[in-house]
């Protein structure tokens, strides 16, 4: 079936640097990903949805200038995690549409933590 | 690693109840999910059970937990168009914090 890569799955960094998360669709073209944040012990919460060729759509107290989304190709979308704090410390999570809008594949996700 | 399974698709008529079956192998599940997904859209959270609960219902939908076979199932009565979707269980370890999707179950109601 589908695949979606995402890597790394774990990254520590100090406090003040960037992290760039990659997520890729492994035999299919995603025309649409997805980018969730978990919180410990919660569910999932979308922050953007990234579409292919065009900007990133940013869910409400979202910050867009913190998490930077590029979706270049149609099997690569990266977030990247900038000025990183201890609170954006969090699991992150991307999942891909096929072609069709039909089905989600899920990356295995990117633990972050910010020291 | 830990794995969670659904049924690819359902079909049901307009009015009928719809149940949509989901198995895992998480031993130390704590909380279950139930997500919906409508074409181009992110996940919605529709409903969770604490894993030491055996049902939950909030409105139309029933959540069943079988605990000891590592069941869940969602129930939507009265099902409508509208609830036409992809819908996926997702299992939130304990051990790993993370959470664990199954496939996804697509639902096509007809009239």
């Amino acid at each position: 079936g589908a695949v979606v890569s995402q890597h790394p799955s774990r990254v520590i960094c100090k406090s003040g640097t960037s992290v760039k998360i990659e997520c890729r669709s492994l035999d299919f073209q995603a025309t649409t990903m997805f980018w969730y944040r978990q919180f410990p012990k919660q569910s999932l919460m979308l922050m953007a949805t990234s579409n292919e060729g065009s900007k990133a759509t940013y869910e409400q107290g979202v910050e867009k200038d913190k998490f930077l989304i590029n979706h270049a190709s149609l099997t690569l979308s990266t977030l990247t995690v900038t000025s990183a704090h201890p609170e954006d410390s969090s699991f992150y999570i991307c999942s891909a549409n096929g072609m069709v809008n039909t089905e989600a594949f899920f990356g295995q996700g990117t633990r972050l933590t910010v020291v | 690693g830990e794995d969670v399974e659904q049924s690819l698709f359902l079909s049901v008529r307009e009015g009928d109840s719809s149940v949509i079956n989901c198995t895992y192998t998480d031993s130390s599940s704590t909380y279950l999910y139930w997500y919906k997904q409508e074409p181009g859209a992110g996940l919605q959270l529709l409903t969770y059970i604490f894993s030491n609960m055996d049902m939950k219902q909030d409105q139309r939908l029933t959540v069943l937990l079988n605990k000891k076979d590592k069941h869940l199932s969602l129930r939507i009565a009265d099902t409508q168009t509208g609830d036409s979707a992809i819908y996926f269980c997702a299992d939130l370890s304990y051990n790993t914090d993370k959470l664990i999707f199954g496939t996804g179950t697509r639902l096509q109601v007809f009239p």
